[in-house]
């Protein structure tokens, strides 16, 4: 059983610039959570996908968006970036309602 | 204001040593959940709480539930170099999977 992967590992970026993150969730499950990690701090829900489509988001704006394909992979696209948003960047996958969760090792961005 | 809050933030133990870390917020939930992160890794589940009073144990680690599902702890006896990391509680709040965590405590132990 494949668990949850992510990449790139490490990315740095300038302010303004638009970056793409990816998430490759475990084997069999179809729901797919993003979350921001700020040094420090515990991780805050950024949106979550089921079955190709948005389900449930938090307070973030539009400039964050996401993608779930069809083998239920994800991207999480973040536009226009600022400083507050280097952040580590956590992908979770879990199986429908299922409260029980899979993190994957995250994408450590750095914006300058 | 954080829904959950944890205490402490930060702890510095030798290893042998015990220690509790504290989860508490002024609302009731149905469960919790604690997770420990390790530097470079995502949280890891350690376990689930639902009824008030509940007391769970994992080896070495004890989890409490408060009786108002309002507050829990975790309590580690004889602390190793391994336990270091970030101990995180989490609730469920909006869609079915969505968690909302606390704010952490770090724990470094040292030999």
């Amino acid at each position: 059983e494949t668990g949850v992967t992510q990449s790139p590992t490490h990315l740095i970026k300038t302010r303004g610039q638009q970056v793409t993150l990816r998430c490759s969730s475990q084997s069999g499950h179809n729901t797919v959570s993003w979350y921001q990690q700020a040094l420090g701090q515990g991780p805050q829900f950024i949106f979550q996908y089921y079955r190709e489509e948005e389900n449930g988001r938090g307070n973030f704006p539009p400039r964050f968006s996401g993608l779930q394909f069809p083998n239920y992979s994800s991207e999480l696209n973040v536009n226009a970036l600022e400083l507050d948003d280097s952040a580590l960047y956590l992908c979770a996958s879990s199986l429908g309602g299922r409260w029980e969760q899979y993190f994957g090792p995250g994408t450590r961005l750095t914006v300058t | 204001t954080q829904l959950l809050e944890q205490s402490p933030q930060f702890l510095s133990i030798q290893e042998g040593e015990n220690l509790t870390v504290y989860c508490n917020s002024s609302s009731v939930f149905s469960s919790l959940q604690w997770y420990r992160q390790e530097p470079g890794e995502g949280p890891v589940l350690l376990v689930t709480v639902v009824t008030g009073g509940e007391v769970k144990k994992l080896k070495r680690l004890t989890f409490q539930f408060g009786d108002a599902r309002k507050d829990s702890s975790l309590h580690i006896t004889a602390a190793q170099p391994g336990d270091t990391g970030l101990y995180l509680c989490a609730v469920r709040t909006g869609t079915a999977s969505k968690l909302t965590f606390g704010t952490g405590t770090r724990l470094q132990v040292t030999l």
